[in-house]
């Protein structure tokens, strides 16, 4: 069966940091290029960053760009999202999704998500 | 960043009716556009990528069209399981963006 599963999400305080897991099964993962996808209590769904199937090439939307990180390893079949000098803004149910092949940009496998709250 | 304005933001409508959401990229994103759809208390699904290619197992219910800057979802006749929200995402250039969501209720 295809599977994402994210992990790690959880309550962090304003500045701190906290890493996300997506462990991938089921499917050839270093065949996918994946995606982080965020989406804020009650609101719309917002991308947040991309990585290749070899991890050459990252994106992050312009909210992210200098705090997040995303990285995989491929031996281990994980995305993983670094995200430092966290925000309340940054509350939110993040997705890993991912795709392949020469449409990689249609996301047809994701994860059913991990809640991160940034609070004091 | 391309900005997607999607409308209508809600709609209300009948098991049967033909349903048709638009969105519009603040510039022109050739036909780098999809379309998901999202239940409540669950992950998006891939419902159409590439504008007008139907990702396998979606109902050809389901279809999308456009170019450019503005593209539509159709449902031709809404069903019971297809009251949901439904997102565009320009895949043109980075940042990625998704349209607001367009709430499809039942009337």
């Amino acid at each position: 069966e295809v599977q994402l599963l994210e992990s790690g999400g959880g309550l962090v305080q304003p500045g701190g940091s906290l890493r996300l897991s997506c462990a991938a099964s089921g499917f050839i993962f270093n065949t996918y290029t994946m995606n982080w996808v965020r989406q804020a209590p009650g609101q719309g769904l917002e991308w947040v960053s991309f990585i290749s199937g070899n991890g050459g090439d990252t994106y992050y939307a312009d909210t992210v760009k200098g705090r997040f990180t995303i990285s995989r390893d491929n031996s281990k079949n994980t995305l993983y999202l670094q995200m430092n000098s966290l925000r309340a803004e940054d509350t939110a149910l993040y997705y890993c999704a991912g795709g392949s092949g020469y449409y990689y940009e249609a996301l047809d496998i994701w994860g059913q998500g991990t809640m991160v709250t940034v609070s004091s | 960043a391309i900005q997607m304005t999607q409308f209508p933001s809600s709609l209300s409508a009948s098991v049967g009716d033909r349903v048709t959401i638009t969105c519009r990229a603040s510039q022109g994103i050739g036909n780098d556009l999809g379309w998901y759809q999202q239940k409540p208390g669950r992950a998006p699904k891939l419902l159409i990528y590439a504008t007008s290619i139907l990702h396998s197992g979606v109902p050809s219910r389901f279809s999308g069209s456009g170019s450019g800057t503005d593209f539509t979802l159709t449902i031709s006749s809404l069903q019971p399981e297809d009251f949901a929200t439904y997102y565009c995402l320009q895949d043109y250039n980075y940042p990625w963006t998704f349209g607001q969501g367009t709430k499809v209720e039942i009337k």
